[in-house]
């Protein structure tokens, strides 16, 4: 069975300052990823997707993530934070095959001024 | 296009009570899905959908029943509603299996 451990529920960055939100998985099989945005009273939104090939996924607002199958993580980060990112990311596992996708806890972002 | 749309967006229930939510999509997706969202537990998936007329079980199914009698509906019935069934519901859909999930904006169930 698949999982996905999101490490810190909540993450206090300061404005302009790195942002780094933490992801591991467990696959038996190779992973799609996903990381997700939700603001508040809203629906999930794709933030950026690895499926295959590059390991560097550059995804909207600035983000970006690696995929590690060494390490089996999947931490997604942006080089300067601003408070519109202020919100909460989950962190998602689907095997290849499946159309399942399996949630992490999620980490909720706030961003000081 | 208006996307993943969900009705109502909030609802109160009293125990035992039973209630319909509809999930509608109009990008001609196939496969459409229904999590429920609590605090610190993430999205978990209740039922799903791979095309009209059939669902299967996801994560969570329990207390839950669902119908996909036409390709842009998903509906998600609670028979009983119980305190436990308290949670947000959000639909999904997709084109294919690897694709990405397209969420509704959420609907807010209190069951008292």
């Amino acid at each position: 069975a698949q999982s996905v451990t999101q490490l810190g529920s909540h993450v206090s960055v300061s404005e302009g300052a790195l942002v780094l939100l933490r992801c591991n998985y467990s696959s038996s099989v190779p992973p799609y990823l996903f990381w997700y945005v939700q603001y508040p009273n809203q629906g999930l939104q794709l933030l950026l997707k690895y499926t295959t090939g590059a390991t560097l996924v550059k995804g909207i607002n600035g983000f970006e993530a690696e995929f590690k199958k060494s390490e089996t993580s999947f931490h997604l980060t942006k080089p300067s934070a601003h408070m519109s990112d202020a919100a909460e990311y989950f962190c998602a596992v689907s095997d290849r095959g499946g159309n399942k996708l399996v949630f992490g806890a999620g980490t909720i972002l706030r961003v000081k001024s | 296009n208006a996307g993943v749309t969900q009705t109502p967006k909030f609802r109160v229930l009293k125990t035992g009570q039973s209630m319909t939510l509809l999930c509608a999509q109009d990008m001609n997706h196939e496969y459409m899905y229904w999590y429920r969202q609590d605090p610190g537990m993430g999205l978990r998936l209740i039922h799903y959908s791979v095309g009209e007329g059939t669902t299967a079980k996801g994560e969570v199914p329990d207390g839950y029943n669902v119908s996909r009698l036409k390709k842009q509906n998903f509906l998600l019935g609670l028979e009983s509603a119980a305190p436990s069934q308290t949670s947000v519901y959000f639909c999904a859909s997709n084109r294919w299996p690897q694709d990405t999930q397209y969420f509704g904006p959420g609907t807010r169930l209190t069951v008292l």
